[in-house]
């Protein structure tokens, strides 16, 4: 089944830390999405890249950076974790350009703890 | 700038008693609306979205909402609940100018099912 993919689903890292998580999928789609959901709280957009091209949400801090390499994988690079940064983290996928009616298909989150 | 407003954090209902979950947005033009959901410690499944071909949409699951520019409202709704339907719910919009912002999420009402 085509589907969106995240590993780890748990990740635990410590304060300073950088931390990398994983969302690959084979859906062949053009836009890959990074929301972040904190507990009890809709998701957040924290950027997305249509093909190659990178879109930064004006209000995600810097330390959060993202890399797609290639077409089936995008990651997200947290260069120096703060207790203010454990959430969920969910990657999705749309096949055309955000703003329209296409649906976005969401992976199963990858949970971060920072300790 | 576009917003949802999801009124209710927590809805109780009893099984087999109507479901509604209210959805208000604010947009200057009619947005394209979705309605996800999430259960315990996986990603957003797509419920139903309006993309303006039909004021009552239908979707998976027995629910169903229904388009109201009069009331900016996109609620849903389902005749019977299942205990299975006890999850989060995420109303959602998009904007039809094509920005290049992904899914704007209300902050979810969490839907419980008394037996």
């Amino acid at each position: 089944d085509a589907m969106v993919i995240q590993n780890p689903r748990y990740q635990v890292t410590q304060f300073g830390k950088p931390v990398t998580l994983s969302c690959s999928q084979t859906l062949n789609h053009n836009v890959m999405y990074w929301y972040q959901q904190k507990s009890s709280q809709a998701p957040k957009l924290l950027f997305h890249y249509y093909d190659k091209d990178f879109n930064n949400e004006a209000d995600t801090p810097d330390n959060f950076q993202s890399r797609r390499p290639n077409t089936s994988f995008c990651f997200l690079d947290i260069r120096s974790p703060g207790l203010g940064d454990a959430a969920m983290y969910l990657c999705a996928t749309s096949r055309d350009r955000p703003g329209g009616t296409d649906t976005q298909y969401f992976g199963p989150g990858t949970r971060l703890t920072v300790l | 700038a576009q917003s949802v407003t999801q009124l209710g954090s927590h809805v109780s209902v009893s099984e087999g008693a109507l479901v509604l979950l209210r959805c208000n947005y604010s947009s200057s033009v009619p947005p394209y609306l979705f309605w996800y959901v999430q259960y315990p410690n996986q990603g957003l499944q797509l419920l139903l979205k309006y993309t303006s071909a039909a004021t009552l949409v239908k979707g998976i699951n027995g629910f169903e909402a229904e388009f109201k520019k009069s009331e900016t409202s996109f609620h849903l709704t389902k005749p019977s609940a299942h205990m299975s339907d006890a999850a989060e719910y995420f109303c959602a919009v998009s904007d039809p100018g094509g920005g290049a912002d992904g899914l704007t999420f209300g902050k979810g009402t969490h839907l419980i099912i008394q037996p």
